[in-house]
């Protein structure tokens, strides 16, 4: 099983829509998450910190589901400047971030 | 905001040179991190470094990849004799403590 899995898509949404990526992460002693979004040839950039309570910011909210080892990224009422990849990151060691490969969303107008 | 510098943005190199990539991190942050991605896939951790050591390493960061924090602000990475399988994007990153906040990266080419 990869460290962290996820879908790779494309997801193709209309503006407005509303959203979900699902990610799955193999070690169950991980205790920190986080999506991170990517544009085409760019440097990741940290979209949230995932908590075990849930947590939303904005049009963005994040689950944590540790008895199944699932993270969710919900994004409400799109636009186009989402379009995007979003990954999926498990914190590894003490240090290390593991990424997955990430999922590619793209939104139209 | 704060952010990550990174130079040069692009460093085109034959194999078997040596190159130093450079990173400038957060000011106030302690603990320094370089990742790589190769064109098309995921991106990965090589190394992590804090009070002047590395604290971890993936297997890909052997004997021909070094980290150095020469003065108060920078932050590098050399690789002593590049292959044609270095080509990627290296990304620096730096924390105060959770999260991790990326540099734009610099590309290098390997001929």
């Amino acid at each position: 099983r990869k460290e962290v899995e996820q879908d790779p898509g494309p997801f193709n949404v209309p503006e407005g829509a509303t959203v979900a990526f699902n990610c799955t992460y193999s070690n169950s002693a991980s205790q920190s998450f986080f999506w991170y979004r990517q544009d085409c040839r760019k440097e990741p950039k940290l979209l949230m910190s995932v908590y075990s309570s849930g947590n939303e910011d904005g049009r963005f909210t994040a689950q944590l589901n540790r008895a199944s080892q699932y993270i969710s990224l919900l994004i409400r009422d799109s636009k186009l400047s989402d379009s995007a990849t979003y990954l999926c990151v498990v914190k590894g060691g003490p240090d290390k971030l593991i990424f997955g490969t990430g999922t590619r969303l793209q939104v139209f107008p | 905001e704060p952010e990550v510098t990174q130079t040069p943005s692009h460093q085109v190199t034959q194999m078997g040179q040596e190159v130093i990539l450079r990173c400038v991190p957060i000011s106030n942050h302690l603990y320094f991190y370089w990742y790589r991605q190769i064109l098309g896939q995921k991106v990965e951790f090589l190394v992590s470094f804090y009070n002047n050591e590395i604290s971890e390493k993936s297997e890909i960061f052997d004997d021909q990849f070094s980290v150095e924090r020469p003065d108060g602000s920078n932050f590098t990475l050399k690789i002593r004799s590049t292959k044609l399988e270095d080509s990627a994007m290296y990304f620096c990153a730096s924390s105060a403590y959770y999260e991790q906040y990326f540099g734009p990266g610099t590309r290098l080419t390997v001929t």
